[in-house]
């Protein structure tokens, strides 16, 4: 079945680093994929999406790109703030489910200290 | 402004009891989920709603219940079958069709702990 593994956290970097958060999925069909954040005892927030190989998703300074031939939607940011600091999904939708429901990875902890 | 409620905020069970907790969206969308989200383990589908009236089971089901009597309500029911309630769940929604484009909205969340 589809599936989505994201790099395991937490991840802990200085105000300012550069940020990479793994993410590789498997898919029967052409999936959608999506990065979603959340705070801390909030709900999830779409943070950027692309919908077909070689796009680019990008929000707030974050980007991935659709890697179809490394099935890989890496999440990165040049930057980062102490007000990053979350928890970060990786999901895919596949329109050959024909269900809607999207599957998410089991979640990156991102903490970014001054 | 549009969006989904999630009620209570915070929610403590008894050992034997049934507890609802509500979800509501005024996006008019078509179709609504439930995920539960424990600690290390992202988010497992409980149920889901594409239409009115009708639902299925997602992957952890058993000891849960749902309704969906109108478009804009899909409230989840913690049974005493469920042995470990205690989670934080989140209802999500969208279009019919369109998770592919948009995703899902969510909302807040609830925090269910079993005293």
């Amino acid at each position: 079945g589809d599936s989505v593994t994201q790099m395991e956290g937490p991840v802990t970097l200085s105000e300012e680093a550069f940020l990479t958060i793994n993410c590789t999925y498997t898919a029967t069909g052409y999936p959608s994929l999506f990065w979603y954040v959340q705070y801390p005892g909030e709900g999830l927030q779409l943070l950027l999406k692309a919908t077909k190989a070689d796009d680019k998703g990008s929000n707030k300074g974050f980007e991935a790109t659709y890697r179809k031939e490394t099935t890989s939607f890496h999440l990165e940011k040049g930057s980062v703030q102490v007000s990053d600091s979350a928890v970060y999904f990786c999901a895919l939708s596949d329109p050959s489910s024909n269900t809607g429901k999207l599957i998410f990875g089991q979640g990156t902890t991102l903490q970014v200290k001054p | 402004d549009g969006g989904i409620t999630q009620s209570p905020k915070y929610l403590f069970r008894k050992e034997g009891q049934n507890v609802t907790l509500s979800c509501e969206q005024n996006l008019n969308h078509d179709a609504m989920y439930w995920y539960r989200q424990d600690p290390g383990q992202g988010l497992r589908l409980i149920y889901y709603s594409q239409i009115v009236n009708d639902f299925q089971k997602g992957d952890i089901a058993e000891g849960y219940s749902v309704s969906r009597e109108k478009k804009e309500s899909f409230p989840l029911t913690v049974t005493s079958a469920q042995k470990n309630p205690t989670a934080f769940y989140l209802c999500a929604s969208t279009r019919a069709g369109s998770s592919l484009v948009y995703g899902y909205t969510f909302g807040s969340g609830t925090r269910l702990t079993v005293v």
